[in-house]
């Protein structure tokens, strides 16, 4: 399976400000998606980060507090911004291969808004 | 709206003892898909199950599929501390579209 690695892995944020995410895989992938983890839920889906074309977003989530870029194949960031002590959550991405594959998921990036 | 239920919430056995997790979900699915999340970290994927079929093992693992009942259920045999974790449940639906919808999640504590 492919190798993704997700930076940061926490970090603490001052309330207004904004935090990229990386997410690096070690191999070309078809789709690649955010999560989102609140404290003690289980994982909400964000978007789906598009290669060269702008992100699907779910319900509920807007491309101007979660930009999403996905310049190639392997590398996708997203963007929390204006962040407030609600964003405290694990974001976390994911891989496909393609077809009827699992998703792969990173580590995740705690974030704490104080 | 979260797609999958999982029960019990929260599971707590003697190390050796066997857990079982269940899941049900609401639509039509093409495969279902059971993770395991230690301590807030990443998601650990565990077995996929295509909707056609019915059972699948792994090592410790064996999960069922019941489409009819739209269910799903995890067994770990011969617990050990390090299964202690949380397992989700995720299932991809049939309408063309790759994304993956989460249950609730189980928490499971193996006492040693």
């Amino acid at each position: 399976s492919a190798v993704i690695s997700q930076k940061p892995s926490r970090d603490i944020c001052q309330r207004g400000t904004s935090l990229t995410i990386q997410c690096q895989v070690d191999s070309q992938v078809t789709m690649m998606f955010w999560y989102r983890q609140q404290p003690g839920q289980s994982l909400t889906l964000i978007a789906t980060a598009n290669q060269g074309s702008e992100a699907t977003y779910e319900s509920g989530f807007v491309i101007d507090k979660f930009p999403i870029s996905r310049p190639n194949l392997t590398f996708s960031t997203l963007t929390v911004s204006n962040m407030s002590p609600e964003d405290s959550s694990i974001y976390l991405c994911s891989v496909q291969t393609g077809g009827d594959q699992p998703q792969h998921f990173g580590d995740g990036t705690r974030l704490s808004i104080l | 709206s979260q797609q999958g239920e999982e029960d019990p919430q929260a599971l707590s056995i003697q190390e050796g003892e066997n857990a079982t997790m269940n899941c049900s979900y609401k639509t039509s699915i093409n495969n279902l898909q059971w993770y395991r999340q230690n301590s807030g970290r990443g998601l650990v994927h565990l077995i996929l199950i295509r909707s056609n079929e019915r059972e699948k093992h792994s090592g410790r693992l064996r999960v069922t599929l019941d489409t009819s009942k739209k269910s799903s259920s995890l067994l770990i045999t011969a617990s050990r501390a390090a299964d202690t974790a949380s397992y989700f449940c995720a299932t991809r639906s049939n309408f063309g579209n790759e994304k993956l919808t989460f249950g609730t999640g189980t928490r499971l504590t193996i006492i040693p």
